[in-house]
């Protein structure tokens, strides 16, 4: 049975530092996505990643996929407020999503 | 504002009981996607729809089914109602040609009683 486990799930954070949130899957699969939920919303899509060495950048966030490793990561670059909410991985098959990452930036 | 609408926005009900949760796509998109998010268990993929047919089954109960119509939009019919049926239910909807990026309706918040 697929797996999808992030690390860590809870991320407490100063504005301004970078921290990596990482999402490991256990079988092969070629896509990834990265979603972000706030508090009481619906999800929004981040990055989706097709292939082995897929990196993609959007403001201070960036995503990267090795499917050998079977491994993502989502790089958080000089943390902000507006980032607080909790970050969803989902590998394709079956859309099986992590348990979520809850992010909170501190001023 | 993703362009997937959902009704209705809350639902209670008591056990036992069946309901029917509604979910049009965004236009154009020709695959519907079911999930549901609780706290114990976390979000969950139960069924996709793709121009009317199942395409992929997840986690769905038994109790539980869906169905796409011609017009694209779905329902997602919930019967014998548990307690733990309680949850968030989300509709998500795909363009076609784009591997799967989902845009998510805003929710339907069932609570059983």
């Amino acid at each position: 049975e697929l797996k999808v486990e992030q690390n860590p799930l809870f991320l407490s954070m100063q504005e301004g530092k970078n921290y990596t949130i990482y999402c490991n899957y256990s079988t092969t699969s070629d896509r990834l996505y990265w979603y972000r939920q706030d508090p009481g919303k619906s999800l929004e899509s981040l990055f989706v990643l097709l292939s082995n060495g897929a990196v993609k950048q959007e403001g201070r966030l960036m995503a990267s996929l090795d499917t050998k490793a079977r491994l993502s990561t989502l790089h958080i670059t000089a943390a902000v407020h507006d980032l607080s909410a909790t970050y969803f991985c989902a590998v394709d098959n079956d859309m099986r999503f992590g348990a979520g990452t809850r992010l909170t930036v501190k001023p | 504002d993703s362009g997937v609408t959902q009704t209705p926005k809350h639902l209670i009900t008591a056990t036992g009981q069946r309901v029917t949760l509604r979910c049009s796509p965004r236009s154009g998109d020709l695959s519907v996607y079911w999930y549901q998010q609780s706290l114990d268990q976390g979000l969950q993929f139960l069924i996709q729809y793709y121009n009317g047919e199942e395409r992929a089954k997840g986690n769905i109960l038994e109790r539980f089914s869906a169905q796409q119509f011609p017009d694209l939009h779905s329902e997602l019919n919930l019967s014998s109602l548990e307690l733990g049926d309680s949850a968030l239910y989300f509709c998500a909807s795909s363009p076609r040609g784009r591997y799967n990026e989902q845009f998510f309706g805003p929710g339907t918040r069932l609570t059983v009683l």
